[in-house]
């Protein structure tokens, strides 16, 4: 089954840190650029940051609200994702979504995962 | 950054009727507009990218139209399943790819 799995979410305080997985299973993981996207409870949806693949030579790119706190990694040997959370603030309380960048349109999502939450409070 | 404005907040359409759901861009974004469909508790679902290509498994009740900064998604004839809430989000402005603030469809 094509499918993508987050893990790792949880209560932590401000200031701590947090990693998330993302485990990808029937679909050719090494093959797509790979991003996180987050929503905070009752509110829209907000793109995070992306690792390319091996071609591109796993670049990344975040956005500024994360900037320089947040990285992004993956291990296409372990099909996983993942999202090293640190410096956390309230405002990072989310469910977070691993998504697949296909092919067709490198800048749209095709497949998600049911997400992670993470709730940043002290 | 680019701002998507979705329009209208909440949509009250009868099953078997068609919905129409609007997306503004604050500046040009070409043709680089995907729509999503999400429902409670579940992620969102890809529907439309390139502004008019239905993504697969898509049925063909939804299309989307427009470029530039006015952008439509519409729904033929509204089933029970389509009832969620509708994101619209750009890809044109890398590496800020923002997302409208949605569009609820509920019954009316």
């Amino acid at each position: 089954e094509v499918q993508l799995v987050e893990s790792g979410g949880g209560l932590v305080q401000p200031g701590g840190s947090l990693r998330l997985s993302c485990a990808a299973s029937g679909f050719t993981f090494s093959d797509h650029y790979m991003d996180w996207v987050r929503q905070a409870p009752g509110k829209g949806l907000e793109w995070v940051g992306r690792t390319r693949n091996k071609a591109k030579s796993y670049t990344t790119e975040y956005a500024a609200s994360v900037k320089g706190r947040f990285t992004i990694s993956r291990d296409d040997s372990k099909n996983s994702l993942y999202l090293q959370m640190n410096s956390l603030k309230t405002e990072d309380t989310a469910v977070y979504y691993c998504a697949r960048v296909p092919y067709s349109s490198i800048g749209s999502f095709d497949l998600w995962g049911r997400g992670t939450l993470v709730t940043v409070s002290s | 950054e680019i701002v998507m404005t979705q329009s209208p907040a909440t949509l009250s359409v009868s099953p078997g009727e068609r919905a129409t759901l609007s997306c503004r861009a604050s500046q040009s974004v070409s043709s680089n507009l995907a729509w999503y469909q999400q429902k409670p508790g579940q992620a969102p679902r890809l529907l439309i990218y390139g502004a008019s290509t239905r993504a697969t498994g898509i049925p063909a009740r939804f299309s989307g139209s427009g470029s530039g900064t006015e952008f439509t998604l519409t729904i033929s004839s509204l089933q029970s399943e389509d009832f969620a809430v509708y994101y619209c989000q750009q890809y044109n402005n890398w590496p800020l790819w923002t997302f409208g603030q949605g569009t609820k469809v509920e019954i009316k």
